[in-house]
């Protein structure tokens, strides 16, 4: 199946500080890719989803200036978190699909964890 | 729009036992579902999907049904290994931007 990479795997940093998660589609051309968080023991709530050369769409509840979303080619998506606090401390997982995959076929990435101190 | 949740939250079986996790939704519009397995600090890996049209399908030693009567689909998993230990999710689309809503989780533990 088509390959999804998240990196970096885990990031610590301090809170203030922005971080920058990149998810890149290895083998094939992502037209749309979706940010998840996870919180522990909790199922995976959408965040945004960002189509290649436009502006993302935020869920509600999502703010839009702290977590900045680019998709700025067809194999790679990044999320930062800006100005980071311990509550912003989760799992984030992406998932990508194309139009020359089947229609509701998503493939995740390995996730990145998040702890901000 | 679609919600999907497990009716357990936990399960725990017998090497060797076969293992079924119950998942129920709520559109009965939904034509495709799909189940992951996610293990610790892992993101979520596809096991085996089914659209509406079926009522079984079947991979490597496991089975996905789909009663769309009462809304509800199982996977079931055979001779369950250690390896399986893991948390097992549904998922339809279903959202506005046409991503996957996920069921709450099933944590499938695995007694050697």
């Amino acid at each position: 199946g088509a390959v999804v990479s998240q990196h970096p795997s885990r990031v610590i940093c301090k809170s203030g500080t922005s971080v920058k998660i990149e998810c890149r589609s290895l083998d094939f051309q992502a037209t749309t890719m979706f940010w998840y968080r996870q919180f522990p023991k909790q199922s995976l709530m959408l965040m945004a989803t960002s189509n290649e050369g436009s502006k993302a769409t935020y869920e509600q509840g999502v703010e839009k200036d702290k977590f900045l979303i680019n998709h700025a080619s067809l194999t790679l998506s990044t999320l930062t978190v800006t100005s980071a606090h311990p509550e912003d401390s989760s799992f984030y997982i992406c998932s990508a699909g194309a139009s020359s995959l089947a229609a509701d076929t998503q493939y995740f990435g390995p996730g990145t964890r998040l702890t901000v101190l | 729009g679609e919600s999907v949740g497990l009716h357990l939250p936990t399960l725990s079986v017998q090497e060797g036992d076969n293992s079924i996790i119950n998942c129920a939704y709520s559109n009965s519009a939904s034509d495709y579902f799909i189940w992951y397995k996610q293990e610790s600090g892992k993101g979520p890996q596809f096991i085996i999907d089914i659209r509406s049209n079926m009522d079984k399908r079947q991979g490597q030693r496991v089975t996905v049904l789909l009663n769309k009567t009462v809304k509800h689909l199982s996977l079931q998993i055979a001779a369950t290994q250690p390896g399986d230990s893991a948390v097992y999710f549904c998922a339809a689309p279903g959202g506005s931007q046409g991503n996957l809503i996920f069921g709450k989780g099933t944590k499938l533990s695995v007694k050697p």
